[in-house]
């Protein structure tokens, strides 16, 4: 069974520009949920996503946005870098309920120079 | 709102030493908990869970008890070795719909020395 998969795995991006981050769930899981992740601020919500609708979104600003696709996988858009935005990003695929966990990609570790 | 606190470290032991990391939360309702479990350069996996109160998460030989009366979730094993080194993120769930996505803690940077 194919895991959770994010493209691309590493990107470096230069102040002002916009990127896109894609999310293959496992097949099945209709929820999807984005995570930024820095040494300061550790593991931060960023959005959660069911049957193409999101259903929460963290304290990020506005440049943050996503979507998900009737097949599931995600995207996510930061608009004008900032130095701040480098960090792991990270998609997690889970079964509708809170009783079951997430599993993980390997992230893609985004850097703005 | 909901939050997690665990103890951050790093916490250092020998090889075949016993291995605690406490994890206390705070939330509305009845959430689940978790432990995630992050290698260098890796993503997270999923260690353990458990979804209401007294059940028992256990994987791998480490084991976490869902307390409610001390809203805890604490991480044990008996006997930690070098390739546990690793950094744990407690984390809960909300019952709200479960579309909060997760609450982590900070995360507890293990070290395991031969």
């Amino acid at each position: 069974k194919a895991g959770v998969t994010q493209t691309p795995r590493y990107l470096i991006k230069t102040r002002g520009q916009q990127v896109t981050l894609s999310c293959s769930p496992i097949s099945g899981h209709r929820s999807v949920s984005w995570y930024q992740q820095t040494p300061g601020q550790g593991l931060q919500f960023l959005f959660e996503y069911f049957s193409e609708t999101q259903r929460n979104k963290g304290n990020f600003p506005g440049r943050f946005s996503g979507r998900q696709f009737s097949n599931s996988r995600s995207e996510m858009n930061v608009s004008t870098l900032e130095l701040g935005d480098s960090a792991l990003y990270l998609c997690a695929s889970s079964l509708e309920g809170y009783s079951y966990g997430y599993t993980f990609g390997s992230g893609t570790r985004l850097t703005v120079v | 709102g909901n939050s997690v606190t665990q103890m951050e470290g790093p916490v250092t032991l020998s090889e075949e030493a016993f291995l605690t990391i406490n994890c206390t939360y705070t939330a509305t309702g009845y959430p689940s908990l978790f432990w995630y479990v992050q290698y260098p350069g890796e993503g997270l996996q999923l260690l353990l869970k458990a979804t209401k109160a007294d059940d028992k998460g256990s994987n791998k030989g480490f084991e976490a008890t869902y307390r409610k009366e001390t809203t805890s979730f604490h991480l044990e094993k008996g006997s930690v070795q070098v390739s546990d080194s690793a950094v744990y993120f407690c984390a809960l769930r909300s019952s709200g719909g479960g579309a909060d996505g997760l609450t982590f803690g900070k995360g507890t940077h293990l070290i395991i020395q031969p």
